[in-house]
């Protein structure tokens, strides 16, 4: 199916544990984002790529790893977990035309115990 | 850095009533901004955008934004307000570069009374 998806939509792992959160889009957009949404945060930028092997970093970056061996995925992996990162994290993606729009995934809720 | 602010946490309106989400935003420049929305479990979906020209914008399911310089608000509008219309909606604003990354204020969520 054509879209973005992400996987799992939910995850309880433990404190310490690496976990890789999944995110797969079929347009080819050029543009791929992570982000996490804590409550009266709102949505807050964690990495974003502007193309296969190009990534960089957003505003809450530390603890995360990103890798973009193929336009079409995005993994975002959590190295040693922690609670604070208890989150719902939503993946997007934009294409390089000018129109900004993002299109989301639906999000995974992770939950670190 | 672009900021952005939503000053409303929760706001509860009857249904068929008007309704205004405020969103003010930080930047030198003119910014490009949006509208989401978000229902719950679900990720979230563009209704609306400006980038230049007309500051009155129409978007989808009847709402609409309009974008005042001098005060730096980018406030979403309906005219009249729908049951299926509760959920969250976020302010976010983007910068011309290649960096293309949005920010996003911390949301509004709008409850519906019958």
């Amino acid at each position: 199916d054509a879209g973005i998806t992400q996987s799992p939509r939910y995850k309880i792992t433990e404190t310490g544990r690496q976990v890789t959160l999944m995110c797969h889009q079929t347009w080819s957009h050029s543009y791929m984002f992570w982000y996490r949404q804590d409550l009266g945060h709102g949505l807050r930028l964690i990495y974003y790529s502007a193309a296969a092997d190009i990534t960089d970093k957003g505003e809450v970056p530390d603890g995360y790893v990103v890798s973009r061996s193929k336009t079409e995925n995005f993994p975002l992996t959590l190295e040693s977990a922690t609670r604070s990162q208890t989150s719902v994290y939503f993946c997007a993606s934009s294409d390089s035309d000018s129109s900004y729009g993002y299109t989301f995934g639906s999000g995974t809720r992770l939950t670190v115990v | 850095a672009q900021s952005v602010t939503q000053p409303d946490i929760h706001i509860t309106v009857s249904e068929g009533a008007s309704l205004e989400l405020r969103c003010n935003y930080s930047y030198g420049a003119t910014p490009y901004l949006f509208w989401y929305v978000q229902s719950p479990g679900q990720g979230l979906q563009l209704l609306l955008k400006y980038f230049s020209g007309d500051t009155l914008v129409q978007g989808i399911k009847g709402f609409e934004a309009e974008f005042k310089r001098s005060q730096s608000s980018f406030n979403l509008r309906k005219p009249s307000v729908h049951w299926s219309d509760a959920a969250e909606y976020f302010c976010a604003v983007g910068m011309d570069t290649g960096r293309r990354a949005l920010t996003f204020g911390s949301g509004t969520r709008l409850q519906v009374q019958p």
